[in-house]
């Protein structure tokens, strides 16, 4: 029954190289995120969409894409990748655009480290 | 523009005190706040939220955070902290409208230490 799920969990890879994460919620939301935990866990967002729309984009370089096939799924790729992405990836869910009342649901998180 | 401070990365209290982990906000617009905790190794969970209702919010586990407008703070408390308490906490805004609409912002995280 799991809400919000992450794949993989960990993921080691070596600089230049394309990654993707995948993000799966069974919670019937309407929204999901991404955000980024980096070392000294601040998190920030990275981007939200709404029905498969992107509605936030926060400055993050181009080599990231997000991808919504559904909007029960929000993947993250990752082009050329760099030491510096090297993080705690969060995917998160709510039933509308938070700032109202909804609350959003964190998936477990997807340690990536980039050697 | 959001912001939101955590005063203390972190706080360290014996079984059975109180605990108040601090936390001041910057909102241009009304802001509605969170507090999440954040166990090893795992994702975010929701404490408690304040929506513009009650400014007194309680929450899961015995915690609960009071929204002072005049102080621009959104503190957390518990009575008496248990072992299972220690975390990692994190306090965030999110604005109610405007072209920040639907982006949650979090301080930089309190790590609470329970000692026996």
């Amino acid at each position: 029954d799991t809400a919000v799920s992450q794949t993989p969990k960990y993921l080691v890879t070596q600089m230049g190289n394309d990654k993707s994460i995948k993000c799966e919620q069974n919670l019937g939301h309407d929204t999901m995120y991404w955000y980024k935990q980096d070392s000294k866990k601040f998190l920030k967002i990275m981007f939200s969409y709404n029905n498969k729309e992107l509605i936030i984009n926060e400055t993050v370089p181009n080599r990231f894409s997000p991808k919504s096939p559904d909007k029960a799924h929000l993947n993250l790729h990752i082009n050329s990748l760099e030491l510096g992405d090297s993080a705690v990836y969060f995917c998160a869910s709510s039933r509308r655009l938070a700032g109202e009342t909804d609350t959003q649901y964190f998936g477990p998180g997807t340690r990536l480290t980039v050697l | 523009a959001q912001s939101v401070t955590q005063l203390g990365s972190h706080v360290s209290v014996s079984e059975g005190a109180l605990v108040l982990l601090r936390c001041n906000y910057s909102s241009s617009v009304p802001p509605y706040l969170f507090w999440y905790v954040q166990y090893p190794n795992q994702g975010l969970q929701l404490l408690l939220k304040y929506t513009s209702a009650a400014t007194l919010v309680k929450g899961i586990n015995g915690f609960e955070a009071e929204f002072k407008k005049s102080e621009t703070s959104f503190h957390l408390t518990k009575p008496s902290a248990h072992m299972s308490d220690a975390a990692e906490y994190f306090c965030a805004v999110s604005a109610a409208g405007g072209t920040s609409y639907g982006k949650l912002t979090f301080g930089q995280g309190t790590i609470l230490t329970v000692h026996p």
